[in-house]
């Protein structure tokens, strides 16, 4: 069983739409957790970190289940341009630095 | 802040030639780590430092992968000698002390190995 895992996707949705993302991994010692964004040819950049409460920036919320060991990202009013791969990131377990990154999930937002 | 700068952004090498990928983590950030993504298996992390220190290499897929740290401004990653496989995108990352936070990425170097 792979660490994280992701629905590859892709999802492709209108405009406007609102879209889901899950994400499981397997280790329950996991402390840290985050969703990244990549577009086509750059770099991984920060995108939120996931809290236990779960947590809301804009049109973005995230969400964690820790018992199901499960993490989630919503995007609501989906825009053009948020068209990229996400990626689910759960760091190694305990206090290590080490963070194990999901293959991603591609959306494509459709005008 | 410049970011995290790696060079060359793009190499391309003849199979068994040596390679080296150099990187400048952020200013303050105290680890760093090498990752390596190919469409078949995703980002994978190869090597990180602490401190400058090697903390775990694990993920190095051979002998022929080298990485230094000789101060924290500076890390380099060598593939000697260079394979068709090797052929990926390798980023470097940096990221401040506690586990709190996320990686900052440098842009990448786009390795293709001929």
């Amino acid at each position: 069983r792979k660490e994280v895992e992701q629905d590859p996707g892709p999802f492709n949705v209108p405009e406007g739409a609102t879209v889901a993302f899950n994400c499981t991994y397997s280790n329950s010692a996991s402390q840290s957790f985050f969703w990244y964004r990549q577009d086509c040819r750059k770099e991984p950049k920060l995108l939120m970190s996931v809290y236990s409460s779960g947590n809301e920036d804009g049109r973005f919320t995230a969400q964690l289940n820790r018992a199901s060991q499960y993490i989630s990202l919503l995007i609501r009013d989906s825009k053009l341009s948020d068209s990229a791969t996400y990626l689910c990131v759960v760091n190694k377990g305990g206090a290590t630095n080490k963070l194990i990154f999901g293959t991603g999930t591609l959306l494509a937002v459709q005008p | 802040d410049a970011g995290v700068i790696q060079s060359p952004r793009h190499e391309v090498t003849e199979m068994g030639q040596e390679v080296t990928l150099r990187c400048k983590p952020i200013s303050g950030h105290n680890s760093l780590f090498w990752y390596r993504q190919t469409m078949m298996r995703g980002l994978e992390l190869l090597i990180y430092f602490n401190n400058n220190v090697p903390i775990d290499d694990s993920g190095m897929p051979e002998d022929r992968f080298s990485a230094k740290m000789p101060n924290a401004s500076f890390s380099t990653l060598k593939i000697q000698p260079s394979e068709p496989r090797d052929s990926a995108v390798y980023f470097c990352a940096s990221k401040p002390a506690g586990t709190g936070d996320g990686y900052t990425f440098g842009s990448g170097t786009r390795l293709t190995v001929v």
